[in-house]
């Protein structure tokens, strides 16, 4: 596609619920990345993969997320068990190839966890 | 801790002027540094970078310096328009576990350009 998409655009959840974020990146990028940004910071890095392969996965806050890219393109974001403190924007963004430190966001979900 | 400072959460600018925004880091590691813009509801996206080998880079209005000695780097915007009225992100690339190559950003700094 002609940028990184990302579905929902807004998620609305009930605490305790599991959720999946989807991401789908630009064709033909290698590196996928998600990151979290909550209200008044930066993008704070999750998870990275090189095609199918997680490379990175220091970001993620605890064992209630986790991410996966089986095929080396789309990429979910699962967060099981959501908990208030989980509300933030999710973004996704790719780039070319792994020495490319030219990231191409998507316009995020919004989570909302109720 | 923070790794990367964006200290001015907002700075103003009369159109034709320049606008300077500025970025501090602490990690010594750091080898790469970009910018990014962000307009309301949408991706931050990429406008300019500079490798800590050089000390600038300039495109068009835009122009990074970069000073390793003092951890600091800045983007000027010369002239400045409304339409680059966004948040401004600062990133640097830091060596990461498997070779990755994750960005630690700044909190923002937005600029809002009067006509």
């Amino acid at each position: 596609g002609a940028g990184v998409s990302q579905s929902p655009r807004y998620k609305v959840t009930k605490r305790g619920q599991d959720v999946a974020l989807r991401c789908d990146p630009i064709s033909g990028h290698v590196s996928l990345y998600w990151y979290r940004q909550a209200l008044g910071q930066g993008p704070e890095f999750l998870t990275y993969f090189n095609y199918e392969a997680q490379q990175d996965k220091s970001g993620l806050p605890n064992d209630r997320f986790s991410a996966e890219r089986p095929e080396g393109s789309i990429s979910t974001l699962t967060i099981q068990r959501t908990e208030q403190r989980d509300s933030a924007m999710y973004r996704c963004a790719s780039s070319f190839s792994p020495t490319n430190e030219k990231l191409f966001f998507g316009s995020g979900t919004q989570l909302s966890v109720l | 801790d923070q790794q990367v400072k964006q200290n001015s959460p907002s700075l103003s600018v009369q159109e034709g002027r320049i606008s300077i925004l500025n970025c501090d880091y602490t990690n010594s590691m750091f080898d790469y540094f970009l910018w990014y813009k962000k307009y309301p509801a949408e991706g931050p996206t990429f406008l300019i970078s500079i490798s800590s080998i050089k000390d600038k880079n300039e495109d068009g209005r835009f122009t990074v310096f970069l000073n390793k000695s003092a951890k600091h780097l800045s983007l000027h915007i010369v002239p400045s328009q409304p339409g680059d009225s966004a948040v401004y992100f600062c990133a640097a690339k830091a060596p990461g576990s498997g070779g990755s190559e994750k960005l630690v950003f700044g909190k923002g700094t937005k600029l809002t350009v009067n006509p």
